[in-house]
């Protein structure tokens, strides 16, 4: 199975602060990657896919970037709306495998 | 819009099976693959498997032997069931859409709101 590591594993920012969350895939997943944010209680939100799309009514302050093993999500100005944990999920081959999460708290 | 909702028993006893039912509004279940996908407590995302309705299915290796989903076009729902449930099945279990192929699976674009499922006599 394909594992993928998010760094940091949590981290604390200030609303307007510009904050990247990284992945590295176990192997090359050739820009087969999507991020998701979850709120608690909540059901996981499709933020990017195919490594740098952003999904329809994403805001442009999210934007996706890498390639081979190592991919980054990154929020440009932290909005209070965007404190939560962040998966990314490889889907280059199964079986479909998710990071363990980034957790962005206030600080 | 598309929208999806999970339905089923939130208490199900160790060893029986766990069936659930995701019914989908907006959108014809054919042309795409629909998944389950189960967070465990405080912990990530595991996906469990697709199916389609040709009947064609995939599913995560180590739970290939206890599960299988099914999707029925004619209602517009999917299901999942898994047999021989333990303590270590309790999760909150989503569907979702998979915008992938049969071969590789793709990025899940619409989420059920999820359903919490303990297993426990």
């Amino acid at each position: 199975d394909i594992e993928m590591t998010h760094s940091p594993s949590s981290l604390s920012a200030s609303v307007g602060d510009r904050v990247t969350i990284g992945c590295r895939a176990s192997q090359g997943i050739g820009n087969s990657v999507a991020w998701y944010q979850q709120k608690p209680g909540k059901a996981p939100k499709l933020l990017v896919f195919a490594t740098s799309t952003l999904e329809s009514g994403v805001p442009s302050r999210f934007s996706g970037g890498g390639s081979g093993t190592n991919y980054t999500l990154t929020i440009s100005r932290l909005q209070p709306e965007d404190f939560a944990t962040y998966y990314c999920q490889q889907y280059y081959t199964p079986p479909l495998t998710f990071g363990q999460g980034t957790k962005v708290e206030i600080k | 819009q598309v929208q999806l909702q999970e339905s089923g028993p939130g208490l199900v006893k160790p060893s029986e099976t766990l069936s659930l039912m995701c019914t989908v509004s907006g959108v014809s279940l054919s042309n795409y693959y629909w998944a389950w996908i189960r967070q465990l407590p405080g912990k990530g995302l595991e996906w469990i498997g697709d199916g389609e309705d040709s009947g064609r299915g995939k599913y995560k290796a180590s739970l290939r032997s206890r599960v299988s989903i099914s999707v029925d076009k004619s209602k517009n729902q999917f299901s999942l069931r898994l047999t021989s449930v333990s303590a270590a099945d309790s999760a909150i279990y989503y569907c979702a859409r998979d915008q992938g192929t049969f071969i590789r699976g793709g990025h899940f674009d619409y989420w059920g709101q999820g359903i919490l499922v303990t297993v426990s006599s």
